[in-house]
């Protein structure tokens, strides 16, 4: 089983409707973090969150919420979907406490479009 | 969103040769990575520098941490087809007053046989 999971894997929604993106994780790893992959345009920050109680936004978080139900969980809502939000989404997490900076572990992606 | 500088954009080569691609960023980073990602995947962690001036290999492909801490470079010796995929730096360190991880924009791969 992979370390990080995601679910779904891909999702077709239309304009205007709420979605959630889940993820989970065995790790351990107490930060987990959510990026959105355009083409050209490498993985962009949207929220990351250091605990169950601290959530931060990212560089991109305009149009979506997330909630940190438990350590091992972190998911992603678009709170009302438009078109531009069809990108590829990933999940990660990192081991800040015992080594920060030793790289973050990914999920597989969701990818997600919104017609 | 703030991203690294990393080129070449995408580059084809043929099988056996080697492979140079470079990262810079206006900032200082404490840790440089470089991933791959294939298609339908997630990104893959390949090498983690952790010093400036480092240098650090994983079989075939070897990366440097640059001496100015804001740039870093990734070798892939004697090309194999299965190297294609997308190769992305990262920078983990201090930014707006708090610890993350920005990513460059990818260099695709595609290796002719």
């Amino acid at each position: 089983d992979a370390d990080v999971t995601q679910t779904p894997r891909n999702r077709i929604t239309k304009t205007g409707k709420r979605i959630m993106l889940e993820c989970s994780q065995t790790k351990g790893h107490d930060r987990m973090y959510w990026y959105r992959q355009d083409p050209g345009l490498g993985l962009q920050l949207i929220y990351y969150s250091f605990d169950v109680k601290d959530i931060n936004k990212g560089e991109i978080s305009d149009g979506y919420s997330v909630s940190r139900q438990a350590q091992a969980k972190f998911s992603l809502s678009l709170e009302s979907a438009i078109p531009n939000q069809t990108a590829l989404y990933f999940c990660a997490t990192s081991d800040f406490r015992t080594a920060p900076g030793a790289g973050a572990f990914f999920g597989q992606g969701t990818r997600l479009t919104v017609v | 969103g703030q991203q690294l500088n990393q080129s070449p954009q995408s580059m084809f080569i043929q099988e056996g040769e080697d492979v140079s691609m470079n990262c810079t960023s206006s900032s200082i980073f404490n840790t440089w990575l470089w991933y791959k990602q294939e298609p339908g995947e997630g990104p893959v962690l390949l090498i983690a520098l952790y010093k400036a001036g480092e240098l650090t290999s994983n079989g075939r492909l070897t990366a440097q941490f640059g001496i100015t801490r804001k740039d870093s470079f990734l070798n892939i010796s004697a090309s194999i087809p299965s190297d294609v995929g997308i190769y992305f730096c990262a920078g983990h360190g201090l930014l707006s007053g708090t610890y993350k991880y920005i990513f460059g924009t990818g260099t695709r791969l595609k290796v002719l046989a």
